[in-house]
C-alpha cells in the first residue's frame, strides 16, 4: 500500500525567500502525485499534479514540483514566497492502476511566511 | 473548471441527533466520491469511497452504521452522521473524481460541532 511522508511539519520562511516543501512516497507501482493547499476552514485546492511525462511540473501561484522516481520524492518549490502563501500544504499519492483510485495524504506542512 | 459544492459549511447539532452533509459536482459527472475527516492541525483521513449506484466502501475503523453514505446520482453524494456525539465533531471534506482531465476536486468542507 502506498504511503506519503512530509518531512517537515512546519516551515517558517521570510517573505520573498525561496522555499522547498519535501514529500517522499512509498509505492511499488506507478503513481500519480499531487500537491494541495488548504487555507483555514476551507477545502483543498490543487496546486499541481504529476500524472506522466515531464518530471518538472508547474502549478498555480508560481509553485513547481519535480518528480524523482529513483528517490521516490515529489518536492514542492517556489522561488519567492508571499505572505498570502501562508497555509497548510498536503502532498498526496494515488495508484491509478490498482483500481481503488483513492488519494493518500501526507501529514501536511504548515508554511508560515514572515514579513 | 470542475466545481464541487459542499453544504452546509458549518453545522451545530445536539447530541443524539443526525446531520446530513451534501456533496455535489456542479459541472461534471463524478462516478466516485470520497469522504474525509480532518481533526485540527492534522491530515485528511479517508472515511469511505462511494460509487454511484452501489454501496460505499468504508476504511478500516469507520463505523458504517454511524456514517451513512448515499451516492444516488452521478452528481450527488451525502454523508449522514447518525446519533451524533461530541467526539464526532470534526471537519468533513468530500472529494469528487471525474475523468483524468478533471481529476479530484474537493468541496469546501463542513465544520460539524456536536453539543
Amino acid at each position: 500500500a502506498q504511503s506519503v511522508t512530509q518531512l517537515d511539519s512546519q516551515v517558517p520562511v521570510f517573505e520573498e525567500a525561496p522555499v522547498e516543501l519535501r514529500c517522499n512516497y512509498s509505492s511499488s507501482v506507478s503513481v500519480y502525485l499531487f500537491w494541495y493547499v488548504q487555507y483555514p476552514n476551507q477545502g483543498l485546492q490543487l496546486l499541481l499534479k504529476y500524472l506522466s511525462g515531464s518530471t518538472l511540473v508547474k502549478g498555480i501561484n508560481g509553485f513547481e514540483a519535480e518528480f524523482n522516481k529513483s528517490q521516490t520524492s515529489f518536492h514542492l518549490r517556489k522561488p519567492s514566497v508571499h505572505i498570502s502563501d501562508t497555509a497548510e500544504y498536503f502532498c498526496a499519492v494515488s495508484e491509478p492502476l490498482q483500481g481503488a483510485q483513492k488519494l493518500v495524504f501526507g501529514q501536511g506542512t504548515r508554511l508560515t511566511i514572515n514579513p | 473548471g470542475a466545481v464541487v459544492s459542499q453544504h452546509p459549511s458549518w453545522v451545530i447539532c445536539k447530541s443524539g441527533t443526525s446531520v446530513k452533509i451534501e456533496c455535489r459536482s456542479l459541472d461534471f459527472q463524478a462516478t466516485t466520491m470520497f469522504w474525509y475527516r480532518q481533526f485540527p492541525k492534522q491530515s485528511l483521513m479517508l472515511m469511505a469511497t462511494s460509487n454511484e449506484g452501489s454501496k460505499a466502501t468504508y476504511e478500516q475503523g469507520v463505523e458504517k452504521d454511524k456514517f451513512l453514505i448515499n451516492h444516488a446520482s452521478l452528481t450527488l453524494s451525502t454523508l449522514t452522521v447518525t446519533s451524533a456525539h461530541p467526539e464526532d465533531s470534526s471537519f468533513y471534506i468530500c472529494s469528487a473524481m471525474g475523468d483524468r482531465r478533471v481529476g479530484y476536486t474537493f468541496g469546501s468542507g463542513t465544520r460539524l460541532t456536536v453539543v
